[in-house]
Formats: C-alpha cells, sequence, structure tokens
C-alpha cells in the first residue's frame, strides 16, 4: 500500500528563520506532488504542485523539492512569519494505483512561528 | 470562479438522522471527490466522481452514497448518521482524471453526531 509520512510532526520555531518540511512516499512511481497549507478550522490552500519530471517549484518564500528516487520532497520556507503558522500537508498522485484513488496525504507537520 | 464551495459550514445531527452536504464547483472539472478528515488519520478518500454519472467507492465508503447528475454537483449522503461520523468533511475538484493535474479543495463542513 502507497503511504505518505512526513516529519516533524510539530515544529516551533523563532521568526526569521528557514526551515525545511520532509515528506517521504513509499513508491517512487508517481505523477506528482503537492504541498498544502491548512489553517485552524478551514479548508486546504494548495501551495505548490511538482510533477514527476520536475525537481523544484519555487513561489515567493516557498520552495518544494522532488527526489522521486528517494521518495521524498521537501518544503523549504525562508525567512518564516508567524503569519507561516499553520499545518503543512504533502499529497503524492501515485501511478499504480487506480485512477481515481491515488492521491495519498500525510498526516501534516504542524508549524508555530513564534514572533 | 468561486472555486469549489460547500454547505453547510458546521451541522450538528443526531444519530440516526440523515442528510445531505453540498459540494459544487465552477471550474467545470471532470474529476470531483469527497475526503474526511479526523485527527491522527488525516484525510481519507470517501467516494469519486470521473463525470457526470460516473462514481466509484474510495478507502472509507460505508455510510455515504453519492451522486453526480452534472458536472457541477457533487452531494455526499449520509443515510443514518451515526457518531463516528463525526469529522470535517472536504469537497476537492480536479480538471480530469488525469493525475497530473491540481486538485483544488473546497472550505469543508464540520460535522457533529451526537
Amino acid at each position: 500500500k502507497q503511504e505518505v509520512t512526513q516529519i516533524p510532526a510539530a515544529l516551533s520555531v523563532p521568526e526569521g528563520e528557514n526551515l525545511v518540511l520532509n515528506c517521504s512516499f513509499t513508491d517512487s512511481a508517481i505523477y506528482n506532488l503537492q504541498w498544502f497549507r491548512q489553517d485552524p478550522g478551514k479548508g486546504l490552500t494548495s501551495l505548490l504542485l511538482i510533477q514527476s519530471s520536475q525537481r523544484e517549484q519555487t513561489s515567493g518564500r516557498l520552495n518544494a523539492s522532488l527526489d522521486k528516487s528517494s521518495g521524498r520532497s521537501t518544503l523549504y520556507i525562508a525567512a518564516s512569519q508567524p503569519g507561516d503558522s499553520a499545518t503543512y500537508l504533502c499529497a503524492v498522485s501515485f501511478l499504480r494505483v487506480n485512477y481515481g484513488q491515488n492521491f495519498v496525504f500525510g498526516p501534516g507537520t504542524r508549524l508555530s512561528v513564534l514572533p | 470562479n468561486a472555486g469549489v464551495t460547500q454547505t453547510p459550514k458546521f451541522q450538528v445531527l443526531k444519530t440516526g438522522q440523515s442528510m445531505t452536504l453540498q459540494c459544487a464547483q465552477d471550474m467545470n472539472h471532470e474529476y470531483m471527490s469527497w475526503y474526511r478528515q479526523d485527527p491522527g488519520m488525516g484525510l481519507r478518500l470517501i467516494h469519486y466522481s470521473v463525470g457526470a454519472g460516473i462514481t466509484d467507492q474510495g478507502e472509507v465508503p460505508n455510510g455515504y452514497n453519492v451522486s453526480r447528475s452534472t458536472t457541477e454537483d457533487f452531494p455526499l449522503r449520509l443515510l443514518s448518521a451515526a457518531p463516528s461520523q463525526t469529522s470535517v468533511y472536504f469537497c476537492a475538484s480536479r480538471r480530469d482524471r488525469e493525475s497530473s493535474y491540481e486538485q483544488y479543495f473546497g472550505p469543508g463542513t464540520r460535522l457533529t453526531v451526537t
């Protein structure tokens, strides 16, 4: 069964720090990987989508990398701000699963950026 | 575009009651899906649809029904609510069944079953 894990489960950093969130997946045969942000009591906001043929994607202070062969992705947040505090979810679309059921979420990393 | 919309935002049901969670999208997306999010369990797929008239089961379909009569709408029905169905429900859509496209999520419905 394809699985997605994320470490750490929670992270607390002072404002201004650069930080890295990790996502691992068990099968390297993927279509793409998507990073989401979820604020407490809210829905999911898509941050970055990396196709299987890409190595990284950037949006503002966010950079996501993908290493399919090792089954890993990292989300790098530069110069963190209190407004970055949220739960960050990684989701992977796997090739070797039925089209409709192949989007698997990790458990998330809860980030707190302290002023 | 409104994107993916869900109603209601909050709902409290008694055990045994039925209700329908509404989901609509205005992006002409063929693929739509329902997830539930529970603490410690992450998001799990309930049902999905690859187009009008076509639905299928996900990981946790028991106790839920869906139908897709139009491209825009994908309602989720709870036939006889149980406390185990207390959860946050998210509807999502993407352009089509091709998994290389980005998924978009609605704001969620927080359901409590007493």
